[in-house]
């Protein structure tokens, strides 16, 4: 039962460097969300997709692009790495909007840990 | 984007405790709140999808009761365990918006 799977889990990257963080979840999710975790702060929305072929930017998107070609997939690209996308990525999925009762909860991938040097 | 607070920041209570903490959110366009379990290591977990004022939600030994007029939740724990230390966030969104996430409270029950 794998539910929303992350990887790589850690990376280490240096300062310009690229790289594309996979997501897939196989419980038929419409919607995908990428989130970082900064201590002291919440889970803050980076981009997300309604739907196969769509994405749409969330609270902060400047230094990241995404992909959702496949529906159980949903990637997240940086492609100059720097020092201030140090951070813990996770990525959510869920079957229907948000507020629906029973059925928008999100459901989290373990976490990604990115160190940018 | 709204501001979603959490307090308090963190908690230490004794096994057989009981504790509360809330989620404060603006009131005006209120659409749904979620909160979640979050266990180090591991990935967040939903507890509850609240929606309506005055809802009151359970599972097991944590509830949770919300007020979208006056814009708060508040999560309780009845009889405090070990392995419910973890760190508890909230989440809310106005129509037509997405979630925003509070910080998180940090519980720690101690044996």
């Amino acid at each position: 039962n794998a539910g929303v799977t992350q990887t790589p889990k850690f990376r280490v990257l240096k300062t310009g460097q690229s790289m594309t963080l996979l997501c897939a979840q196989d419980m038929n999710h419409e919607y995908m969300y990428w989130y970082r975790q900064d201590p002291g702060m919440g889970l803050r929305l980076i981009h997300y997709s309604v739907g196969e072929g769509t994405t749409a930017k969330g609270e902060v998107p400047d230094g990241y692009n995404v992909s959702r070609l496949k529906k159980q997939n949903f990637l997240l690209g940086l492609e100059s790495a720097a020092p201030s996308q140090t951070s813990v990525y996770f990525c959510a999925s869920s079957y229907s909007w948000q507020g629906a009762l029973n059925t928008g909860e999100l459901f989290f991938g373990e976490g990604s840990r990115l160190t940018v040097l | 984007i709204l501001n979603v607070e959490q307090s308090p920041q963190s908690l230490h209570v004794q096994e057989g405790d009981s504790t509360n903490f809330t989620c404060s959110f603006p009131s005006s366009n209120f659409y749904a709140l979620h909160w979640y379990r979050w266990e180090t290591a591991k990935s967040p977990e939903a507890l509850f999808v609240m929606t309506l004022n005055g809802d009151e939600k359970k599972k097991g030994r944590i509830s949770a009761t919300l007020n979208t007029k006056e814009g708060y939740s508040y999560l309780y724990i009845k009889g405090s365990q070990p392995e419910d230390s973890a760190t508890y966030l909230c989440a809310s969104a106005n129509y037509g918006q997405n979630f925003v996430f509070g910080p998180g409270t940090r519980l720690s029950v101690l044996p």
